[in-house]
């Protein structure tokens, strides 16, 4: 099973502000990688896959970018609005399909 | 429109179960390889299981092996999973999802259900 690990937990940020998310995986992913939004009590939303392709209607302040084992999630100017828990989920060695834990991203 | 709509939920106590189901429309639901994925509460993200777009093949996580099964009707548009023998730790929304892109082993999810929660307790 190829464990995701995301770091940090929680982050900090100030409106404005640069947000980087980070996802390692226990083995060589290549790059199917994605990565998903989810607001309280909302369903998760696809941001990227293919570890850098945004996904349909997703801002470009969101980007996306590594290969193997290593993953960044990076938020340029966060919003309002983008303040969520990020999962990141590998889709190259399965079953079992696995996400990691997620990083909560909140109001600084 | 194009959505999933999943129903079925309930309180269980441990050993019973429950038979969820996923009612997909607005697309071409036997195009599609479907997945369920659960979320415990406060929790994240747990793949399940997975089901080939004709029912040909069937996946599970190790924690689910010999209790739940995974079918679907392409007639009905209806995707299900048997929960069998539910245990405590299986209490989690459970949300029916759809790959992004038809017909090729790439399952990343862009289409949701909304989920239906599932409280296994005595």
């Amino acid at each position: 099973e190829v464990v995701m690990t995301q770091s940090p937990a929680t982050l900090s940020v100030s409106p404005g502000e640069r947000a980087t998310l980070s996802c390692r995986a226990s083995q060589n992913v290549n790059i199917n990688l994605a990565w998903y939004q989810q607001k309280p009590g909302q369903i998760p939303r696809l941001l990227i896959y293919g570890a850098s392709t945004r996904a349909t209607g997703v801002p470009d302040r969101f980007s996306g970018s590594g290969s193997g084992t290593v993953f960044t999630l990076t938020i340029s100017s966060l919003q309002s609005e983008d303040f969520a828990v990020y999962y990141c989920q590998q889709y190259d060695n399965w079953p079992p399909l696995t996400f990691g834990g997620g990083t909560k991203v909140e109001i600084k | 429109q194009v959505q999933l709509v999943e129903s079925g939920g309930g309180v269980v106590q441990p050993g019973e179960s429950l038979r969820l189901s996923c009612e997909a429309s607005g697309f071409t639901f036997s195009n599609y390889g479907m997945h369920w994925v659960r979320q415990a509460p406060g929790k994240g993200l747990e793949w399940v299981a997975l089901i080939y777009y004709d029912g040909s093949n069937q996946f599970f996580i190790d924690s689910v092996k010999g209790r739940f099964t995974v079918s679907r009707d392409n007639s009905k548009n209806t995707l299900y999973l048997q929960m069998n023998s539910l245990r405590a730790e299986d209490t989690a929304v459970y949300y029916c999802a759809r790959p992004m892109i038809r017909g090729v082993l790439n399952w990343y999810f862009g289409l949701w259900g909304r989920g239906t929660p599932v409280t296994v307790s005595s």
